[in-house]
This record gives C-alpha cells, structure tokens and sequence, in this order.
C-alpha cells in the first residue's frame, strides 16, 4: 500500500519561507511522478507544483512560480517543496500526491501552512 | 490558468443518481482523456474515483461513472448512499504549457 507523509508546514509571516516533505513509501519512488495540490481555507483544490521521476522535468502554476521550487529525493524516497516570499494567499493545506498530468493517486493527508503577520 | 467550471452544488436523494458537469476547452477536456474525478470529505485526503474519463480505480464501487462529450465531462453516482456526500472535483491535463487544471468543485448533498 503506498503511503504518503507530509510534514513541515506551520505558521510563518508574510515574505519568509516554509520547506515541506513528503515521505513515500509501499512504491518504487524513483519512476513515478510527484506533485503538490493545494486547498486554501473554504476554497476549492489547486495544483501547485509537479516533478518527473527524475527530478528534470518540473512544472508549477503560475501563481507559484518563481516563490516555490520542488525537488525529491529518490535515495530517501522523500518529496520537497521550497516556498519561499510566502504570501497570505499562500495560507493553504498542501497535499503531496503521486502522479503528475495524469491524474493523481493516492494523496496524502496534507500539512497547514498559515501565513499570517 | 482557469478552473474549470463545475455546478457549486448538486444534491440527491438516498438510492438515486445525480450527474455533476464539468466544462472546460479544447485545450483540456476536449483535447486529452485524461480527465480525472476526486472525491474530498473534509479532512480527509481527496480520493481518487474516475481517471482516463471513463476509468475505475479498483476498490471504487460500480455506482461511479465517467464520461466526456466534447468540452463537457460528467460524472455520475448511482444508487446514492449517505457516505457519498462530500465534494467532488475534476481535473484535466492541459498541455505542457498550462499542464493540469481543476475544476471549482461541487459540494454534494445526499438528502
């Protein structure tokens, strides 16, 4: 059964900076594309941000882009995402999921990140 | 990048079907087979329910069903069942420049 962990999120102020983790198992991590979906509070879900399995190819939305950067890393079966000029729009559950263009399956339970003065 | 447009609410009663709408463009539904369904309950991590327009996950009961007719793809639950209240999203590829795209969701109530 593929299991997905995130963690990392918290309470930041606007314009600092937030890195959250994935940690996957019960799958070969390293050929399976990897993405980050967000929900803000009473909004709907919002892709983030996608990751091939090598790590080459990355894709994010275009309010992200430029402020997040998402990596892996295969030997520790462990996803990343870097966010950095935090915004108070940023305030959201951020999900970690396996798949990319495609669709994602399965989820994890998500982390808070809060950005808040 | 644009949500794709979805009912905000739809609602049945306990062991009939309802059909929730999603349209998009050419350039995502219309144009790829790759539109996906979520279920989200509150709290809860999103479910996967149709991927491929028409496609099940194992483990996901025949009542749900896809479809897609043009720019429009439908999903449809049949036999409602209380715990089938939730929200539910669509999702299509979009190309590699957009890439992916959600739609607004849909809050189903299951009367």
């Amino acid at each position: 059964e593929v299991q997905l962990l995130e963690s990392g999120g918290g309470l930041v102020q606007p314009g600092g900076s937030l890195r959250l983790s994935c940690a996957a198992s019960g799958l070969t991590f390293s050929i399976n594309a990897m993405s980050w979906v967000r929900q803000a509070p009473g909004k709907g879900l919002e892709w983030v941000s996608t990751i091939g399995g090598s790590g080459a190819r990355t894709y994010y939305a275009d309010s992200v882009k430029g402020r997040f950067t998402i990596s892996r890393d295969n030997s520790k079966n462990t996803l990343f995402l870097q966010l950095n000029s935090l915004r108070v729009e940023d305030t959201a559950i951020y999900y970690c999921a396996k798949g990319g263009g495609y669709g994602f399956d399965p989820w994890g339970q998500g982390t808070l990140v809060t950005v808040s003065s | 990048q644009s949500a794709l447009t979805q009912p905000r609410s739809v609602s049945g009663s306990l062991g009939q079907s309802v059909t929730i709408s999603c349209t998009g463009t050419s350039s995502d539904v219309g144009g790829y087979s790759y539109v996906s369904w979520y279920q989200h309950h509150p709290g809860k991590a999103p479910k996967l329910v149709i991927y491929n327009v028409s496609e099940r996950p194992s483990g996901v009961p025949d009542r749900f069903s896809g479809s897609k007719s043009g720019n429009t793809a439908s999903l449809t639950i049949s036999g409602l069942q209380a715990d089938d209240e939730a929200d539910y999203y669509c999702y299509s590829y979009a190309g590699t420049y957009t890439f992916v795209v959600f739609g607004g969701g849909t809050r189903l109530t299951v009367l």
